[in-house]
């Protein structure tokens, strides 16, 4: 298994600025995901986040408005670039450990736009 | 294309059995999940299928048919505490892919 925080939980935020939202594992896993859930909604792929590479991202969702890195095995940051209201929304981290069936969560940014 | 279908809400009674439907088409198959999502907190696995059939595991089961397209996650002896979205999710080719996640079903569970 995987044992996955994010920083912050929470946050609010004003029109126009940025947040980086950290996520950090407790074991080297391959591959690292961005996700995107909106209220009342299911979760969207924002992209795969590649260590020491570009990330691959979804249709819909580009570099300059999410903007990723990935350090190393353990840790990776996405960043909600100049925010509006339409970017509220739960952002959550995800890992693949232990095999292909065993994809993992982390508990979620909740990001408020005003 | 990648679609997968589930009902937007279901009730159900305390200590009864309920079925949630998911149909997917996709490019590709390798994989169907089933996760559960309590409100305000991360989605946790609560099933895998990649073979017809039937996989039981306690209260809750999960079906595949392959060639249907078509899934369900039987839910037995209801509690309160079942009361979350349940979300099927699709895996559609070899590897390390990401999850492809429906809409979510929201059960509410009531006495």
């Amino acid at each position: 298994s995987a044992v996955i925080s994010q920083k912050p939980s929470r946050d609010i935020c004003q029109r126009g600025t940025s947040l980086t939202i950290q996520c950090q594992v407790d074991s080297q896993v391959t591959m690292m995901f961005w996700y995107r859930q909106q209220p009342g909604q299911s979760l969207t792929l924002i992209a795969t986040a590649n260590q020491g590479s570009e990330a691959t991202y979804e249709s819909g969702f580009v570099i300059d408005k999410f903007p990723i890195s990935r350090p190393n095995l353990t840790f990776s940051t996405l960043t909600v670039s100049n925010m509006s209201p339409e970017d509220s929304s739960i952002y959550l981290c995800s890992v693949l450990a232990g095999g292909p069936r065993e994809q993992y969560f982390g508990p979620g940014t909740r990001l408020t736009v005003t | 294309g990648q679609n997968i279908d589930q009902p937007t809400e279901m009730t159900a009674t305390e200590g009864a059995i309920v079925q949630i439907n998911c149909t997917y088409q996709t490019s590709g198959f390798n994989g169907l999940f089933w996760y559960q999502q309590h409100a305000g907190e991360a989605p946790t696995f609560l099933s895998y299928n990649v073979l017809d059939g039937l996989e039981e595991k306690g209260r809750f089961s999960s079906f595949l048919s392959r060639s249907k397209g078509y899934s369900y996650l039987l839910l037995k002896e209801l509690q309160m505490k079942d009361s979350a979205s349940y979300l099927c999710a699709v895996r559609d080719a070899r590897g390390n892919t990401p999850l492809v996640f429906g809409k979510g079903t929201r059960l509410s569970v009531i006495a």
